[in-house]
């Protein structure tokens, strides 16, 4: 079965210009979530979907930040224009819905410059 | 291929019980192992283990590392219900590239 993937695995982009990050979950699971690393250890929860709807988009730094999951299956975060703060780690987790485990990706390392 | 493991994958418990987490990896060029704990939202850091041997604690939690045997526990004493929660393990590696593991779910019943 094939897990969480995510592309690209990493980004590297000047200030202003904007990336968009694609996370495709395990087929199947209704919920996938978006979180990020940005500084240190800690991991930083930023929206999560149910299947086309976002349940909980209450991490999202602001609005430069737009998450979309069309059809239920993949979802993208585009980030617009993007700010050297934006730089970190971007991990996608999916779930089944009934599930309680979160299966993460690899993670897209992102480099604002 | 990376990948991380943990057992058990789920551990039910009665408060005051002491519990082992287990995670085992193979990771190219290994940079650090974490360990996080999971209730609702993000995952909260708790540890941070680079080199074996040294045992780091936290009030009731601590966590040690083996990087010959490349495995890495996590114990927790005295469980209290608030303890119940996933327990993830990552581990990073070449290039920085993270590899989680499917977690621990721990239930402590009162």
């Amino acid at each position: 079965e094939a897990g969480v993937t995510q592309f690209p695995s990493h980004s590297v982009i000047e200030k202003g210009q904007t990336v968009t990050l694609r996370c495709d979950p395990i087929s199947g699971h209704d919920n996938l979530y978006w979180y990020r690393r940005v500084m240190g250890k800690e991991i930083k929860f930023l929206l999560h979907f149910v299947k086309e709807s976002k349940q909980d988009e209450s991490g999202m730094p602001n609005n430069r930040f737009l998450a979309e999951r069309t059809g239920g299956t993949y979802s993208t975060l585009k980030v617009q224009p993007a700010e050297l703060e934006d730089s970190g780690v971007y991990f996608c987790a999916s779930s089944p819905v009934d599930g309680w485990e979160q299966y993460f990706g690899p993670g897209t390392r992102l480099t604002v410059t | 291929e990376d990948k991380v493991v943990q057992s058990p994958l789920s551990l039910v418990v009665h408060e005051g019980d002491t519990v082992t987490l287990n995670c085992s990896y193979e990771v190219t060029n290994f940079r650090s192992l974490l360990w996080y704990k999971q209730e609702k939202k993000a995952p909260t850091f708790l540890f941070m283990l680079t080199s074996s041997g040294i045992e780091k604690k936290s009030g009731r939690l601590s966590s040690i590392l083996d990087k010959k045997e490349l495995f890495s526990i996590l114990n927790i004493t005295a469980t209290q219900t608030g303890d119940s929660a996933v327990y993830l393990c990552a581990v990073e590696g070449y290039g920085q590239n993270f590899v989680f593991g499917p977690g621990t779910r721990l239930s402590v019943l009162p």
